[in-house]
């Protein structure tokens, strides 16, 4: 148990709809970063915020928003979803913003039907 | 765009057997690479954190080298377990800009007994 929690751990829903993903990250932890895992791609870094300020950010596409609150915890919010948007959603946490290792949560799997 | 590459993309050994695979980033721009292990349904956890060019990290049987100069990184299996299974990521993080980690696609090993 990497002590990151990520809820929802599976999600279905339809094309067109609005959906967040919600993160808690380690504590202690002040980084929270967001990954996306599709079919047969690897971890994608969709963003990253540290202490609540977004720090960095990846492909992140307009549809798709962040924010972490002053609790530390995250949410990623993916509205207008379309099929391509299924995937595994990973977040993981960290103690600073660059080099220290991150703690993985366990995914939140994403359907788009 | 930031390559890291992996080699090979997937590995079958026999039980007992050392193996080892490679990964391959920019030499130029160099701040950390992390390496990580994930197995099948389970989420990524690290392995080692590598900073400076000749680094050697060691866990149990796991070890790993640092060549920050020609940018490749050398990951060891000694006596491989069949608990040895998982997909093995590296990942790169530049000293320019706020971008985070950049995985690699990983290298898939199975350890057959």
């Amino acid at each position: 148990d990497s002590g990151v929690t990520q809820t929802p751990k599976h999600l279905i829903t339809a094309t067109g709809q609005r959906v967040t993903l919600r993160c808690s990250p380690r504590s202690g932890d002040l980084s929270v970063y967001w990954y996306q895992q599709s079919l047969d791609q690897g971890l994608q870094f969709l963003i990253q915020y540290y202490n609540g300020e977004e720090r960095a950010k990846g492909n992140i596409l307009e549809r798709f928003s962040a924010q972490q609150f002053p609790d530390l915890h995250s949410e990623l919010n993916l509205s207008s979803l379309e099929l391509g948007d299924s995937a595994l959603y990973f977040c993981a946490s960290s103690v600073t913003a660059r080099e220290a290792e991150q703690y993985f949560g366990p995914g939140t799997r994403l359907t788009v039907t | 765009i930031l390559n890291v590459e992996q080699s090979p993309q997937s590995l079958h050994v026999q039980e007992g057997d050392s193996t080892n695979f490679t990964c391959s980033f920019p030499s130029s721009n160099f701040y950390a690479l992390h390496w990580y292990r994930w197995e099948t349904a389970k989420s990524p956890e690290a392995l080692f954190v590598m900073t400076l060019n000749g680094d050697e990290k060691k866990k149990g049987r796991i070890s790993a080298t640092l060549n920050t100069k020609e940018g490749y990184s050398y990951l060891y299996i000694k006596g491989s377990q069949p608990e040895d299974s998982a997909t093995y990521l590296c990942a790169f993080i530049g000293y320019s800009g706020n971008t985070p980690l950049v995985f690699g696609k990983g290298t898939r090993l199975s350890v057959i007994a």
